[in-house]
């Protein structure tokens, strides 16, 4: 297998531009999440989602986040509008988990966005 | 006061020695994961523990859930060792400690 396919690795674009995070989860896994990291923060849940069921979006910073998931195997994050304060590096990770448990995750390689 | 804190943030460390990581947490949790990142920046699972002690290679793991606390330890410490080890602990969602950046050198 693979492993969780990110894209794009790197992504450097303009504030105010639409910006669209792309995964590909490890095939049966059914928990995807995706996660941000920066330096001042470090590691931080954005949402995950549950046999393709957003569980729990309280991490998305607002409403310029969006996510889906319309398929097992396919997941975006979007940003509209871009902004500089959301330069991070966006890690996308899967797993098998239950209603109260992560389980063991499998992470992306992340998504490198520069926003300038 | 964070949630899980890592100790030492940063450590050095000369190739062969022994290291340990701590990781303290004050919520209730079904299990314990620590992580690996390269600097390259993959994130490699290591570790997912919710009792005792687990053993891989050199890296050893251990919790104790009444002292909400948690130690990862490397035997033989290599050069290749050098990354930032994460705590994340799972009460129904993972919550990260800031990580601990460890350097071995030769």
């Amino acid at each position: 297998d693979a492993g969780v396919i990110q894209s794009p690795r790197h992504e450097v674009t303009e504030m105010g531009q639409e910006v669209t995070l792309r995964c590909k989860p490890i095939s049966g896994h059914n928990s995807l999440f995706w996660y941000r990291q920066t330096m001042m923060r470090g590691l931080e849940l954005l949402i995950y989602f549950n046999n393709n069921v957003p569980i729990d979006d309280s991490g998305m910073p607002e409403d310029r986040f969006s996510a889906k998931m319309p398929n097992a195997s396919f997941s975006t994050l979007k940003i509209q509008p871009s902004e500089p304060r959301d330069s991070a590096v966006y890690f996308c990770a899967g797993g098998t988990s239950g209603s109260s448990y992560t389980g063991e995750l499998f992470f992306g390689e992340g998504s490198r966005l520069t926003v300038l | 006061k964070n949630e899980v804190e890592q100790s030492p943030q940063n450590l050095t460390a000369q190739e062969g020695e022994f290291i340990t990581i701590n990781c303290s947490y004050s919520v209730g949790i079904s299990a314990l994961h620590w992580l690996q990142q390269h600097p390259g920046g993959g994130i490699v699972s290591l570790f997912m523990l919710s009792s005792g002690k687990k053993k891989h290679g050199r890296l050893i793991a251990t919790i104790n859930i009444q002292e909400k606390h948690s130690s990862l330890h490397i035997t033989a410490s290599h050069p290749r060792d050098s990354a930032v080890y994460i705590c994340a602990v799972d009460p129904d969602k993972l919550i990260f400690g800031t990580g601990t950046r460890l350097q071995v050198f030769p």
